[in-house]
Order: C-alpha cells, then sequence, then structure tokens
C-alpha cells in the first residue's frame, strides 16, 4: 500500500472559484508529479518537482500552479476554476533512483 | 504521435481464462518499463518493473515480458478473476529522464 494522499477525492465547485487539491507522501521521496487524465485517455504531465522549492511545467500546458514547500506536500491550485478543468487528477511520488512511482487515489473535480 | 501503443484497446473475457495484452514503444534509449492496474477512478498500481536486461517478471497471476530489441513488452493475466476489470497501463521511462510516457491502456472487463 502507497502511503501518497490526495483531498478531496470528489470536489464539485463554480466556475470562478479558487481551489486547491491536496498531495502528501509520507515515503521521504524527492520526486513528485501532477497528471490529469480525463475518461478513458492516458496521463498527462502537468506539473513535477525534483525537491523543495523545485517545481517545473509538463507536457500538458495548464493553468494549474504548484508548489513544493516541503517534501512531503505538491500542492496543486486553480486560480478561478472553469468547465473545462473538469478532470481527474492524479499525484505521483518516486525515489531518485526513479525505479517505482506511487500514485494517489486521484481528486476528481467537476466544475460547473 | 503516442510512444508507447497499447493492444488491443478493450478486451472481454470470461473469469477463469488467460489473456495477453500487448504494449509496443518506441521510446529510446530505454530505461524502464512499468505494467500498472488501474481501477476505474482510482489511481494507479505497480503490477510490474523491468529494465533492459529483464526478460521476464511475476506478480502472482500477473506475468509481464520485455523484448528490448523489438521495444515490445506483454502483460500475461492467469485464470483471471472479476477483481481484475481493470485498465492497463504500460509506462516507459527514457534513459535519464524524469519523464514517464503513458500508453492508452487496455480496459479489460472480466465476466462471470
Amino acid at each position: 500500500e502507497a502511503d501518497i494522499y490526495q483531498t478531496p477525492r470528489y470536489l464539485v465547485i463554480g466556475t470562478g472559484k479558487k481551489i486547491t487539491l491536496e498531495c502528501s507522501q509520507t515515503m521521504g521521496h524527492d520526486k513528485m508529479y501532477w497528471y490529469q487524465q480525463d475518461p478513458g485517455m492516458e496521463l498527462h504531465l502537468i506539473h513535477y518537482s525534483y525537491g523543495v522549492n523545485s517545481t517545473e511545467k509538463g507536457d500538458l500546458s495548464s493553468e494549474s500552479t504548484v508548489s513544493r514547500i516541503r517534501t512531503e506536500h505538491f500542492p496543486l491550485t486553480l486560480e478561478s476554476a472553469r468547465p473545462s478543468h473538469t478532470s481527474q487528477y492524479l499525484c505521483a511520488s518516486s525515489t531518485q533512483g526513479d525505479t517505482e512511482a506511487f500514485f494517489g487515489q486521484g481528486t476528481r473535480l467537476t466544475v460547473v | 504521435k503516442n510512444q508507447v501503443e497499447q493492444s488491443p484497446q478493450s478486451l472481454i473475457i470470461l473469469e477463469g481464462k488467460n489473456c495477453t495484452l500487448q504494449c509496443n514503444y518506441t521510446v529510446s534509449p530505454f530505461s524502464n518499463l512499468r505494467w500498472y492496474k488501474q481501477d476505474t477512478g482510482r489511481g494507479p498500481v505497480s503490477l510490474t518493473i523491468m529494465t533492459f536486461s529483464e526478460n521476464t517478471k511475476s506478480n502472482g497471476r500477473y506475468t509481464a515480458t520485455l523484448d528490448a530489441d523489438t521495444k515490445q513488452s506483454s502483460l500475461h493475466i492467469t485464470a483471471s478473476q472479476l477483481s481484475d476489470s481493470a485498465s492497463y497501463i504500460c509506462v516507459v521511462t527514457g534513459a535519464g529522464t524524469y519523464k514517464y510516457i503513458f500508453g492508452t491502456g487496455t480496459r479489460l472487463k472480466v465476466l462471470a
């Protein structure tokens, strides 16, 4: 069982609201990732971090932002949610050796 | 063009039967290949991980094979169970990169 947690699991909010999706891991992993996945589609990397104070944008352009102030936390923020942000967001972490990536359960976001 | 292609897209089998899922990739240079199982609405869970020097790896009823020369991998599921119904995702990591390249997955449905 992976020790990586995402909250909330489900979120329905109105357009224009600011939201933060939480991701925490207790494995001491340096690398953390955020992926976006639409139903039946592959995962797309939107943000990643190599460690504290390190954040980079991924392959898929996203209006969200992330921060990495502590090793164990990697929150994702949308300043003004839109219906186009409706998707599943998956957080993952891995060791520097990159032999294993552990995923959280995901947050299913619906913007109405 | 996706660098990791999976087939079939979807598959329906009867409980107790075996099945084989395919993954072809063009990622080069290659570091490792993972198979993940993703239940609907959940995060992916790792089944196996193989480096270029490994040809086969088993995890219970799941057996993965890798041919690094032809850039092909397969996941064989033996004596399928209803709980095997999920998406199975092939993920390839290039050497010297942080990036996981995800396939689109094979959606497996096991019927009683």
